[in-house]
């Protein structure tokens, strides 16, 4: 399978713990981008890179969470001092850069349930 | 990107046509209309894309109107596994701009 990956696909934790997410995009993809969807929502954007420079960030990255792509291949995301009101799901996509469609490619998600 | 309105929820018979339709009444010249699904508990999954002319690919069709206004996603022969939910998202392709701006989208039951 050649698709989006990402792991953990669930992650529990306590209150106040650190935890970090990898994805791994499409292999010949630039871009990968992080979403958050809670419950009856639809994704929210959070940040993305393009090869390893992050170009864009949301308002939503508060400043514990942090994104690294350092080599230009797979990602993580990391939530320092989690809230109850992080629990979500993470998803993770890529794409190619530039013109044409560039549509995204979607992994399976990253459940989070902070206790 | 342009803001759409999508109904909350439709419901589609088996092997009949789903039509969902989608306003973007402020969209601009260089923007898309995208497509997406998700899936219960999967990430979303792309569907189809259009700038002012019909496609069609193995999966639907999209209609979008001679203004651009509005579109119409169309599932010719709805199965069950159809069931999910629908985004309809307008957006600028290429560029540094890079995400997509999801709404709630349209929940499609296909039922027997």
């Amino acid at each position: 399978d050649t698709g989006v990956s990402q792991n953990p696909r669930h992650k529990i934790t306590k209150r106040g713990q650190n935890v970090t997410f990898r994805c791994d995009p499409i292999s010949e993809h630039n871009r990968l981008y992080w979403y958050r969807q809670t419950l009856g929502q639809g994704p929210e954007f959070l940040t993305y890179f393009q090869n390893e420079a992050q170009l864009e960030k949301s308002r939503l990255l508060s400043d514990r969470f942090s994104a690294e792509r350092p080599k230009g291949s797979f990602s993580t995301l990391e939530i320092q001092r989690t809230e109850q009101g992080d629990s979500a799901m993470y998803l993770c996509a890529s794409s190619r850069a530039g013109g044409g469609g560039n549509e995204q490619f979607f992994g399976p998600g990253t459940r989070l349930t902070v206790l | 990107d342009a803001k759409t309105t999508q109904p909350t929820s439709m419901d589609c018979a088996e092997g009949r046509a789903a039509n969902l339709p989608c306003n973007h009444s402020t969209i601009s010249g260089n923007e898309y209309v995208y497509w997406y699904r998700q899936i219960h508990s999967q990430g979303p999954q792309y569907i189809i894309h259009g700038l002012k002319n019909n496609e069609t690919n193995e999966m639907a069709s999209l209609i979008i109107t001679e203004d651009r206004k509005s579109s119409t996603l169309i599932l010719p022969h709805a199965t069950l596994r159809d069931t999910a939910v629908y985004y309809c998202i307008v957006r600028v392709v290429g560029g540094s701009q890079g995400n997509l701006i999801f709404g709630k989208g349209t929940k499609l039951s296909v039922k027997p």
